[in-house]
C-alpha cells in the first residue's frame, strides 16, 4: 500500500516563505501523479489550491505555488500571513487509478 | 458560479444502508471526473471513490471495496454514492469532488451508531 507523505507540521514566520512536500513511501512524484494541495480550516471544506502539479486554482493568489523539487511535490507559499495558518493536504493519482491524500500538514504562522 | 451539494447524509445504525447525492451546477458535469472523499471527526482527508465522467470507470479504497458503489447521472447532473454494510468506522463528513477540476462542495454528515 502506497503511503504519501507530508510533514505533519511546520511554522513559518509572517511575511516569510515555506515549502511544504508531499512525497511516496517509495518512489519519485512526478506530473503524471497529477499533485494537487488544498487547504482547510476548522469546520470548513477543504479548499483547492493547486491542481495537476502547478495550475492555481479560480482566485487563489500567486503567492501560492506548485511544483516537483527533487522527488516530491511542492507548494510554496510566499509572504505568509496569519490567514495562512491551516492545515494543508496533497493528493496524488496512483498508476492503479486510485487517489492516495497525504496525512496534512498543520502550518503555523507565528 | 460552480456549485457541489451533497444531500443524504444522517445518522445510521451499523449494518445499515446510506445514499449520497451530490447535485452539480456551474460547470459542464460530464467533462469532470467524480470523487467521494470524507474526514472523519478531528482527522484527515479519505479518498473513498472515483468515476470517470463517462460513468464507465470507477475506483475504490480498499476500506470501502465491495460495500460502496458510486454512480453518476450526467443528463441529471448528479453523482451519487450508495453506501452497504456501515460501519463504525464509516462515519464522517463525505465531500463530492472533482481533484482533476478542482471543484468540492461542502459535505454531509454520516453518523453510524445504534
Amino acid at each position: 500500500q502506497t503511503v504519501v507523505t507530508q510533514e505533519p507540521s511546520f511554522s513559518v514566520s509572517p511575511g516569510g516563505t515555506v515549502t511544504l512536500t508531499c512525497g511516496l513511501s517509495s518512489g519519485s512524484v512526478s506530473p503524471s501523479y497529477y499533485p494537487s494541495w488544498y487547504r482547510q480550516t476548522p469546520g470548513q471544506a477543504p479548499r483547492t489550491l493547486i491542481y495537476n502539479t502547478n495550475t492555481r486554482s479560480s482566485g487563489v493568489p500567486d503567492r501560492f505555488s506548485g511544483s516537483i523539487l527533487g522527488n516530491k511535490a511542492a507548494l510554496t507559499i510566499t509572504g505568509a500571513q496569519a490567514d495562512d495558518e491551516s492545515d494543508y493536504y496533497c493528493v496524488l493519482h496512483m498508476s492503479s487509478g486510485i487517489w492516495v491524500f497525504g496525512g496534512g500538514t498543520k502550518l503555523t504562522v507565528l | 458560479e460552480v456549485q457541489l451539494v451533497e444531500s443524504g447524509g444522517g445518522l445510521v445504525q451499523p449494518g445499515g444502508s446510506l445514499r449520497l447525492s451530490c447535485a452539480a451546477s456551474g460547470f459542464t458535469f460530464s467533462n469532470c471526473g467524480m470523487s467521494w472523499v470524507r474526514q472523519a471527526p478531528g482527522k484527515g482527508l479519505e479518498w473513498v471513490s472515483v468515476i470517470g465522467g463517462s460513468g464507465i470507470n470507477t475506483y475504490y479504497a480498499d476500506s470501502v471495496k465491495g460495500r460502496f458503489t458510486v454512480s453518476r447521472d450526467n443528463s441529471r447532473n448528479t453523482l451519487y454514492l450508495q453506501m452497504n454494510s456501515l460501519r463504525a468506522e464509516d462515519a464522517a463528513v463525505y465531500y463530492c469532488a472533482s481533484i482533476t477540476c478542482a471543484y468540492w462542495g461542502q459535505g454531509t454528515l454520516v453518523t453510524v451508531s445504534s
